[in-house]
């Protein structure tokens, strides 16, 4: 069973820094594309970043809206993927979530993790 | 980017019935490879998105044969047939031809 539990969310402030995790199982981590994505309270999910596999040399894909400023990456032997997020702003108040790729579409999404920008 | 357009943006069905939701994107989302990277999810309420439909028509694996996806180029539909109440939720559409990939609005289905 595929699963993927994201951590790390929390209350922060405006220009500071959070980092993400999402810890997989269930299925072989290193071979797959990951990506995270974010949904606003009562607004449609939001694509952040995607990342490729080893095979893919790691390679990364960014939405204009985050690029610069969030960093995805992944640890193939800890089945970890990770999202590096700076300079926070109220409006990056979202829910967090990792999915698994099956091809160009997202094929199981973790719970999500809140992340909370508020002085 | 591309933008998704889906309608209605809420729909009331009796059980049993059929509803469609229809999503129409900015541009087409035909990849350079031939596929059509057009997907449908259905987020319950207090969860996270569920996978329903990909590359237009597919449903995924577990998903009822009561859901259906149709369409080509920039125009494309979600059936639901014999309605249950399991059903309720959010329907989204996603494309995954462009960069970035977006999603659209969303459809709120409710079971009179």
């Amino acid at each position: 069973e595929v699963k993927l539990l994201e951590s790390g969310g929390g209350l922060v402030q405006p220009g500071g820094s959070l980092r993400l995790s999402c810890a997989a199982s269930g299925f072989t981590f290193a071979d797959f594309y990951m990506s995270w994505i974010r949904q606003s309270p009562g607004k449609a999910p939001e694509w952040l970043s995607f990342i490729r596999n080893k095979a893919n040399s790691y390679t990364t894909e960014y939405n204009p809206s985050v690029k610069g400023r969030f960093t995805i990456s992944r640890d193939d032997t800890q089945n970890v993927l990770y999202l590096q997020m700076n300079t926070l702003r109220a409006e990056d108040t979202a829910i967090y979530y990792c999915a698994k790729h099956q091809g160009n579409w997202f094929a199981y999404w973790g719970q999500g993790t809140l992340v909370t920008v508020s002085s | 980017d591309v933008v998704m357009t889906q309608t209605p943006v809420s729909l009331s069905v009796s059980l049993g019935g059929q509803v469609s939701i229809s999503c129409r994107s900015s541009q087409s989302l035909v990849h350079n490879n031939g596929n059509t990277y057009l997907s449908w999810y259905l987020q319950k309420p207090g969860q996270s998105p569920q996978l329903l439909i990909y590359k237009v028509s597919n449903r995924f694996s577990g998903i009822s044969d009561r859901f259906s996806g149709s369409g080509s180029g920039t125009d494309f539909t979600l059936k639901i047939s014999r309605v249950e109440p399991d059903d309720l939720g959010v329907y989204y559409c996603g494309q995954g031809t462009q960069y970035p990939l977006t999603f659209g609005s969303g459809t709120k289905l409710e079971i009179k």
